[in-house]
């Protein structure tokens, strides 16, 4: 399966602090992308990164993407209680045209 | 900021039923999607849809889905008879272009219930 992983399920921060997410895939990508999901909510977009960029960042928003370890991090720093949300990773593969493959997602609490 | 707009945001069915869920890309976007999440699992891609024909779908999407696009804005989503295990979170997305480099934007979703 395609499919990314994020790690961990679930992890609760004191507002502030920053949030560490991680995303495993297990073949091939030519993208990756992370998405937000509030509860109930659509998806939003955060930030997409492409198979030959390293590091990207937007905001407060830091993504790394390590193909050799077909890994991906998502790092929000400083965070708030705005933050609280669902994370995922989601996965473009060459040959598999344009659908995006979605992991379970991390669900962060920040606590004010 | 351009958004992608579903109606309605609840739907609730009788098991059956045919369902119609509404989708209004951006409007400059060429191509377009269906994903669902069933309630605490994954995010899953059923079909994508670009000059008017589908490019491709999943195993999710057999005979009892269509999709459509009636309009110069409209994407449409049918269900022909409706199983208790269509309930789930059905999202629409729409990209310029199909390469997925730049990312999709997604509506906020229908919450399909069959009861």
């Amino acid at each position: 399966s395609q499919q990314g992983e994020e790690d961990p399920q679930a992890l609760s921060i004191q507002e502030g602090e920053n949030a560490t997410m991680n995303c495993s895939y297990k073949t091939s990508i030519n993208n990756l992308q992370w998405y937000r999901q509030n509860s109930g909510r659509g998806l939003v977009h955060l930030i997409l990164i492409r198979s030959n960029e390293r590091e990207k960042h937007s905001g407060r928003l830091r993504v790394t993407l390590d193909t050799s370890k077909k890994s991906s991090s998502l790092l929000i720093t400083a965070s708030r209680a705005a933050d609280t949300a669902s994370y995922f990773c989601a996965t473009g593969a060459p040959n598999t045209g344009n659908q995006f493959y979605f992991g379970t997602g991390t669900s962060l609490t920040v606590i004010p | 900021e351009p958004e992608v707009t579903q109606t309605p945001s609840h739907q609730v069915t009788q098991m059956g039923q045919e369902v119609i869920l509404r989708c209004v890309p951006i409007s400059n976007h060429l191509y377009f999607y269906w994903y669902r999440q069933i309630l605490g699992q994954k995010v899953e891609f059923l079909v994508s849809f670009y000059n008017n024909e589908i490019s491709e779908k999943s195993e999710i999407f057999d005979d009892q889905f269509s999709v459509e696009r009636p309009d110069g804005s409209n994407f449409t989503l049918k269900i022909r008879s409706t199983k208790l295990e269509d309930s789930a979170m059905y999202f629409c997305a729409s990209s310029f272009t199909g390469t997925g480099l730049d990312g999709y934007t997604f509506g906020s979703g229908t919450r399909l219930t069959v009861v």
